[in-house]
């Protein structure tokens, strides 16, 4: 069946790093998707990855995509209390016109 | 830039009562989705639309209806209102389907009582 799993919480202390990590189902997803979500608004694409890579980077984010093992995540280098929001892991499913979505994982940012 | 755009923001429902959400948007895009947003359930598909004149049923369609007269927009309608229907309704376009970015709008609150 069609599924994305994250892990609902994730707490760091200002300037570690963050990992939130996302399993999918859909070995065929051509594009797998990081979207965030700040309090009060709609989602916004933070980056993407195609799934012929193993690694993108973009500035302080870091995604890595395991394909044997479905298995995707994001890394934040330096936290910062903006990037406090709900990050949502997603995949393209190739057979049909859609986005499946995670539930999502809270980020909260410790001083 | 307007991008996309959903009215109202903010309704209070009593069980039985209909409503029609409404998104729109300004930038071309033939694919638009309504997704419901409930805690610890992340975003879930109730419709989707390829192309004006056209709609498809998501993941969760049971309660809605939705329509695609017009390109820009896309209409969310609920008959008979539900408490389980109680939700943060998002909209969501892009170009060319779904290995494109979507561009959301900032969501309706919806209470049914």
């Amino acid at each position: 069946g069609e599924d994305v799993e994250q892990s609902l919480f994730l707490s760091v202390r200002e300037g570690d790093s963050s990992v939130i990590n996302c399993t999918y189902t859909d070995s065929s997803s051509t594009y797998l998707y990081w979207y965030k979500q700040e309090p009060g608004a709609g989602l916004q694409l933070l980056t993407y990855i195609f799934s012929n890579m193993d690694m993108k980077q973009d500035q302080r984010l870091t995604v890595l995509l395991n394909k044997k093992d479905k298995h995707l995540s994001l890394r934040i280098a330096d936290t910062q209390t903006g990037d406090s929001a709900i990050y949502f892991c997603a995949e393209v499913y190739s057979s049909a016109s859609k986005i499946i979505f995670g539930s999502g994982t809270r980020l909260s940012i410790r001083p | 830039n307007a991008g996309v755009t959903q009215t109202p923001k903010f309704r209070v429902l009593k069980t039985g009562q209909s409503m029609t959400l409404l998104c729109a948007q300004d930038m071309n895009h033939e694919y638009m989705y309504w997704y419901r947003q409930d805690p610890g359930m992340g975003l879930r598909l109730i419709h989707y639309s390829v192309g004006e004149g056209t709609t498809a049923k998501g993941e969760v369609p049971d309660g809605y209806n939705v329509s695609r007269l017009k390109k820009q927009n896309f209409l969310l309608g609920l008959e008979s209102a539900a408490p389980s229907q109680t939700s943060v309704y998002f909209c969501a376009s892009s170009y060319m389907g779904a290995n494109e970015k979507l561009f959301f709008g900032s969501g309706t609150q919806l209470s049914v009582l």
